[in-house]
């Protein structure tokens, strides 16, 4: 069973930021937090993943609570392309085990209105 | 272009057929997974390879036989399916299942029907 909670869809204007909520309450101390997005019939398309800090890249930012409890993926200017499903996931980072299985829920599916 | 490649994009078969599909990573990984996605349902990991040995098979139908000769392809043989077995089949490489924050590529994934 996924490990995360996300709301069944959202929508945003586009050129605004998309703000992706996650809660994963009973996260364990050595579990990421990963973002992947799927678009309409495509594979699944790694965003990014974080431990403990906050973390940026070119495609999102991801903010992680104090608590780790919950994070959000931030999308800061969303284009049309950005409409998709997207998954958070928590998994162990070192070593394999079935706790370092990428168990995909049900997602977010994202909807960029122009 | 994520580096994986998967054929064929499209497949239908019936229930008494033999197939493969096919999935090759040109990212010098050495780990390959195959996931299902049917419709309206998560992603399901079935299989999993590291350096050409499974390591994880997730109580998958016998109706699936994986294969994976090297680190760069892997099949998924298919024979005698069930209708239900109708989705999306997805490959994914990882550089190695061990490590921290292993990221995996999907391939564009085959939709397979069966009749």
């Amino acid at each position: 069973d996924a490990k995360t909670t996300q709301p069944t869809s959202m929508d945003c204007a586009e050129g605004r930021a998309a703000n992706l909520p996650c809660n994963h309450s009973t996260i364990s101390g050595n579990e990421y937090v990963y973002w992947y997005r799927q678009i309409h019939s495509q594979g699944p398309q790694y965003i990014i993943h974080g431990l403990k800090n906050n973390e940026t890249n070119e495609m999102a930012s991801l903010i992680i609570t104090e608590d780790r409890k919950s994070s959000t993926l931030i999308l800061p200017h969303a284009t049309l392309r950005d409409t998709a499903v997207y998954y958070c996931i928590v998994r162990v980072g070192a070593g394999y085990s079935s706790a370092s299985k990428i168990i995909f829920g049900s997602g977010t599916r994202l909807s960029i209105r122009p | 272009e994520t580096g994986v490649t998967q054929t064929p994009r499209h497949l239908v078969m019936g229930m008494t057929n033999k197939k493969s599909l096919k999935c090759e990573q040109h990212l010098g990984h050495n780990a390959m997974y195959w996931y299902k996605q049917s419709a309206k349902k998560p992603l399901e990991l079935m299989f999993v390879y590291s350096l050409e040995e499974r390591v994880e098979n997730n109580s998958v139908p016998s109706r699936f036989s994986p294969e994976c000769p090297n680190s760069s392809h892997l099949f998924l043989h298919l024979h005698t399916l069930q209708p239900e077995d109708s989705a999306l089949y997805l490959c994914a490489s990882s550089q190695d299942v061990q490590g921290f924050a292993d990221t995996q590529y999907f391939g564009p994934g085959t939709r397979l029907t069966v009749l």
